[in-house]
C-alpha cells in the first residue's frame, strides 16, 4: 500500500513555456500531498502544501504564482511551472501522507529547461 | 525557527564496517523519521520512532531516538554495497504537524 506516482518522470523544455507534473496517490486517498524540489546532492526543500479542495499552502519564498498548484480529488495534485526558465530546472518530487505524518513520496520529475 | 541537524554530511566506509549518522532536532519531537534515497531515486520510507528511549531494529540497521526526544541515531553494521544512498531524517513541524522539518542527510558511499 501507500503507492504514489509522478508523470512525467523528465521533461525538456524550452524557455517560456509551461510545465505540469502530476503527483498521484494509486491505492489511498490523501487530502495532503506536498511538493517538493531537490538540487543535486542537496535536500529536500519544501515548496508547498497541497490540500484537497482548498489552496495551497506555500512556503515562504516560493512564488504561488510560478508554481501552481492544484489538488483537485483526493488522489491526485498538479504542479504547473509557469513560463520556466532555467533556473527552474531541478528535480521535483511530490509525496502524500497516508496516516499521520508520515510520507510516501512519488518516483520524481526530472525538468529540464533549455 | 525550528531545525533538525544531520552529521555527519558525507560517510565513505569500506563493505563490511559499520556506519552511523546522527540527527539533532532544535525542539522535542513527538516522533522522527528515517528515509533512505539510493542515487537517481526517490526518499523511500524507513521507519518512525515514537517513544523516548526507543530503539527499533530491520536486519543490519539500529535506530535510536533519545531520551529527550530531541535526538536519534541510524546505525548500519556491516555496511554493504546496497546500503549506498542518502540517509534523511526528519520530525514534525511544531506549527503543522503534517509537515516535516528535513535533516540535510548523509550521503553514505560504500567502497566494495
Amino acid at each position: 500500500g501507500a503507492v504514489v506516482s509522478q508523470h512525467p518522470s523528465r521533461v525538456i523544455c524550452k524557455s517560456g513555456t509551461s510545465v505540469k507534473i502530476e503527483c498521484r496517490s494509486l491505492d489511498f486517498q490523501a487530502t495532503t500531498m506536498f511538493w517538493y524540489r531537490q538540487f543535486p546532492k542537496k535536500s529536500l526543500m519544501l515548496m508547498a502544501t497541497s490540500n484537497e479542495g482548498s489552496k495551497a499552502t506555500y512556503e515562504q519564498g516560493v512564488e504561488k504564482d510560478k508554481f501552481l498548484i492544484n489538488h483537485a480529488s483526493l488522489t491526485l495534485s498538479t504542479l504547473t511551472v509557469t513560463s520556466a526558465h532555467p533556473e527552474d530546472s531541478s528535480f521535483y518530487i511530490c509525496s502524500a501522507s497516508l496516516r499521520g505524518d508520515t510520507q510516501y513520496f512519488g518516483p520524481g520529475t526530472r525538468l529540464t529547461v533549455l | 525557527g525550528q531545525q533538525v541537524m544531520q552529521i555527519p554530511q558525507y560517510q565513505h566506509v569500506q563493505e563490511g564496517e559499520d556506519f552511523t549518522t546522527y540527527c539533532n532536532s532544535s525542539t522535542t519531537l513527538s516522533n522522527i523519521q528515517w528515509y533512505k534515497q539510493r542515487p537517481g531515486g526517490h526518499p523511500v520510507f524507513l521507519i518512525q520512532l515514537v517513544k523516548s528511549g526507543e530503539v527499533k531494529k530491520q536486519k543490519r540497521l539500529t535506530f535510536q531516538f533519545g531520551e529527550a526526544k530531541k535526538n536519534s541515531s541510524l546505525h548500519i553494521t556491516a555496511t554493504q554495497t546496497t546500503d549506498v544512498g542518502t540517509y534523511f531524517c526528519a520530525g514534525p513541524n511544531a506549527g503543522n504537524n503534517r509537515k516535516l522539518i528535513w535533516g540535510l542527510g548523509t550521503s553514505l558511499a560504500v567502497n566494495p
